[in-house]
């Protein structure tokens, strides 16, 4: 059964970093992109990037560029987002979410960044 | 960068109803690449629809996309308790991979 498991939830200061990680199980965890969106309270889902875990490759979005990192352990089939200098509107819970296509289709077409499956979600609270 | 805008914001509907969700882009969506997602409460989110009208497996044929242009819609013939939730339109044929801003189908 295909499923990304998350860690628990954090609560961290403004100015930390907070580091979050997603464990794949089920399929072949270099096939595909790894995608983090997130969802701030009552808010709608925003896009953060992609880390091709069979190479290491990010793509983050311009929001997030210089404060976001994305990497993976691939002996673990785990991949982590790790966001620096927190704000209180940081404040959010961040999704993994696996893509649809896998990386030969998306090297080859351009197609990714369907989110085929997600895990449950990490709640992170930025508060002083 | 396409902009997607959905519409209404909320749709207020008793079970049984049609619902019938709209999502506009601001530009042409290469290759039909918009999916919808439904969203429960305290859940992540779950692919519904992919390449604009193609149900993700295991999702009811109640659920039913189309596009005509730059504007897509999701159709529920008939709201089953279970619908009532947020939907979100998302385009992956182009960077920023952005999601509409979603309509929540409440219980009238």
């Amino acid at each position: 059964q295909e499923q990304l498991v998350q860690s628990g939830a954090e609560v961290k200061k403004p100015g930390a970093s907070v580091k979050v990680s997603c464990k794949a199980s089920g399929y072949t965890f270099t096939d595909y992109y790894l995608h983090w969106v997130r969802q701030a309270p009552g808010q709608g889902l925003e896009y953060m990037g992609w880390i091709n875990p069979s190479s290491g490759y990010t793509d983050y979005a311009q929001l997030f560029q210089g404060r976001v990192t994305m990497t993976r352990d691939t002996s673990i089939s785990t991949a982590y987002l790790e966001l620096s200098r927190l704000r209180s509107d940081d404040t959010a819970v961040y999704f993994c979410a696996r893509d649809y296509f896998r990386v030969n289709t998306a090297m080859r077409t351009g197609l990714h960044s369907l989110f085929y499956f997600w895990g449950q979600g990490t709640m992170v609270t930025v508060s002083s | 960068e396409i902009v997607l805008t959905q519409s209404p914001g909320t749709l207020s509907l008793s079970p049984g109803e049609r619902a019938t969700l709209s999502c506009r882009a601001s530009q042409s969506v290469s290759g039909r690449a918009l999916a919808w997602y439904q969203q429960k409460p305290g859940q992540a989110p779950r692919l519904l629809i992919f390449s604009a009208s193609s149900r993700a497996t295991g999702i009811p044929d109640r659920f039913s996309g189309s596009e005509s242009g730059t504007d897509f819609t999701l159709t529920i013939s008939r709201l089953e308790p279970e619908d009532f939730a947020v939907y979100y339109c998302q385009q992956y044929s182009s960077s920023p991979r952005a999601f509409g801003q979603g309509t929540k189908v409440e219980i009238k």
